[in-house]
């Protein structure tokens, strides 16, 4: 079965660039999308179809998706975005979602 | 407005059977890819099915011949069948929409539901 790997946390300074990535084999191949999920509440799409954002989403998230490894990019990195954060593709028509990075502001 | 309003989660004992029901608003459940996804306590996300627009449902390994997804048109539900629950099927469950462009393999969902949780335990 397909899978999609995560680093399980990633910390940056209020104001910096934050990079989460996910691999799997031949991601580029497919679309990936990444949802953001603060604690207690249910995931929100924040990336689709590798770069798009949904209405609503914050200039400073972006996606890019080449080879085996799609990334979400948060610039100017706010203490809002503390979060969990996962990847998801479609892979053989089952939904794959990565492991999750916690995404800690300091 | 587009609302997934997930029911039918408790603790229920190895072995049971419990069914959840997601009730929507705002769009028609038939017409749509809707999924059932998982999250166990302190853990990540975990699809668990999908019935397509067309009707055809998939499932997750770990839950394949236990769980059945289905749907009501007539009441706009979508509901998941869980049969021989074990200690690690507990989680709070969530309904999603899909959204889908098929021959891309575009597939993402743009709405979540507030979750159910269910725990297995004696």
């Amino acid at each position: 079965s397909y899978e999609l790997t995560q680093p399980p946390s990633v910390s940056v300074s209020p104001g910096q660039t934050a990079s989460i990535t996910c691999s799997g084999d031949k991601l580029g191949d497919k679309y990936a999308c990444w949802y953001q999920q603060k604690s207690g509440q249910s995931p929100v799409v924040v990336i689709y179809q590798d770069k798009k954002r949904p209405s609503g989403i914050p200039e400073r998230f972006s996606g890019s998706n080449s080879g085996n490894t799609a990334t979400l990019t948060i610039s100017g990195t706010q203490a809002m975005d503390e979060a969990d954060y996962y990847c998801q593709a479609w892979d053989s028509s089952t939904v794959v979602f990565g492991g999750g990075t916690k995404l800690t502001v300091l | 407005e587009v609302q997934l309003v997930e029911s039918g989660g408790g603790l229920i004992q190895p072995g049971g059977s419990l069914r959840l029901s997601c009730a929507a608003s705002g769009f028609t459940v038939s017409s749509n890819y809707m999924s059932w996804v998982r999250q166990a306590p302190g853990k990540g996300l975990e699809w668990v099915s999908v019935i397509y627009s067309g009707g055809s449902t998939y499932y997750a390994d770990s839950v394949k011949g236990r769980f059945t997804i289905s749907r009501d048109n007539s009441k706009n539900t979508l509901y998941l069948q869980m049969n021989s629950l074990r200690a690690e099927d507990t989680a709070v469950y969530y309904c999603a929409r899909g959204v889908v462009v098929v021959p891309a393999a575009i597939f993402y969902f743009d709405y979540w539901g507030q979750g159910t949780l269910v725990t297995v335990s004696s």
